[in-house]
């Protein structure tokens, strides 16, 4: 199992340039997550999914989409990057349901926009 | 909204020392609270997960408690060693969330 797999692990883009971010899991989790670390502060949760074609909003979506086309990936879409969104950014998965489920980290993709 | 604090923000101790990191949050409707290594440049790793239901969860040299009413839980490391250089995260899961709320951290040093 290689668990969750994140591509690419380093990424410097230009303002206004677009790209995605990709996530895949091998471990048949229905739920699956986006977060961002900014030096010095907690993980926030940009996006979510609770399967294939479900997704919803977290704590900070602007400038951020999302689709989850099949279980394995959830890819996260930055259209119009901006110097704000320089960090780093982690998926997460886990098996379903609101209780207690463990989450598990890919390893991060350290993007920045310059 | 929930928040999470971890005190201290940093700790240095010498090799073998057992020590107590905190980890508080303000809203005890919780389904349960994760701790997570980060090492540098590094993804998160799953030490302990506690349910709200549970008082404590171990794994080898480390023991997680959660006091839910009062907000608090600790994490133990004993007999510490070098490896266990890293920094600590604290994360709970809020009643009818799907989201993780993390602390800060605590970067831990542990000195030969």
């Amino acid at each position: 199992n290689a668990g969750v797999t994140q591509t690419p692990k380093f990424r410097i883009l230009k303002i206004g340039q677009s790209m995605t971010l990709q996530c895949t899991q091998d471990m048949n989790h229905n739920y699956m997550y986006w977060y961002r670390q900014d030096p010095g502060m907690g993980l926030k949760l940009i996006y979510y999914s609770v399967g294939a074609g479900i997704t919803d909003k977290g704590e900070v979506p602007n400038g951020y989409n999302v689709s989850r086309s099949t279980t394995e990936d959830f890819p996260l879409r930055l259209e119009l990057a901006a110097p704000s969104q320089t960090s780093v950014y982690f998926c997460a998965s886990s098996p379903p349901g609101l209780g207690s489920n463990e989450q598990f980290f890919g390893p991060g993709t350290r993007l920045t926009v310059l | 909204k929930q928040e999470v604090t971890q005190i201290p923000a940093a700790l240095s101790v010498p090799e073998g020392e057992n020590l107590v990191l905190n980890c508080s949050f303000t809203d005890s409707a919780i389904y349960n609270l994760q701790w997570f290594r980060q090492d540098p440049g590094k993804g998160l790793t799953s030490l302990l997960l506690i349910q709200s239901s549970q008082r404590e969860q171990t794994s080898g040299r480390l023991n997680a408690s959660l006091d839910k009413s009062s907000g608090r839980s600790t994490l133990y490391i004993a007999a510490s060693q070098p490896g266990d250089s890293a920094t600590y995260l604290c994360a709970v899961k809020g009643a009818g969330s799907y989201q993780l709320t993390f602390g800060k951290g605590t970067k831990l040093s542990v000195i030969p």
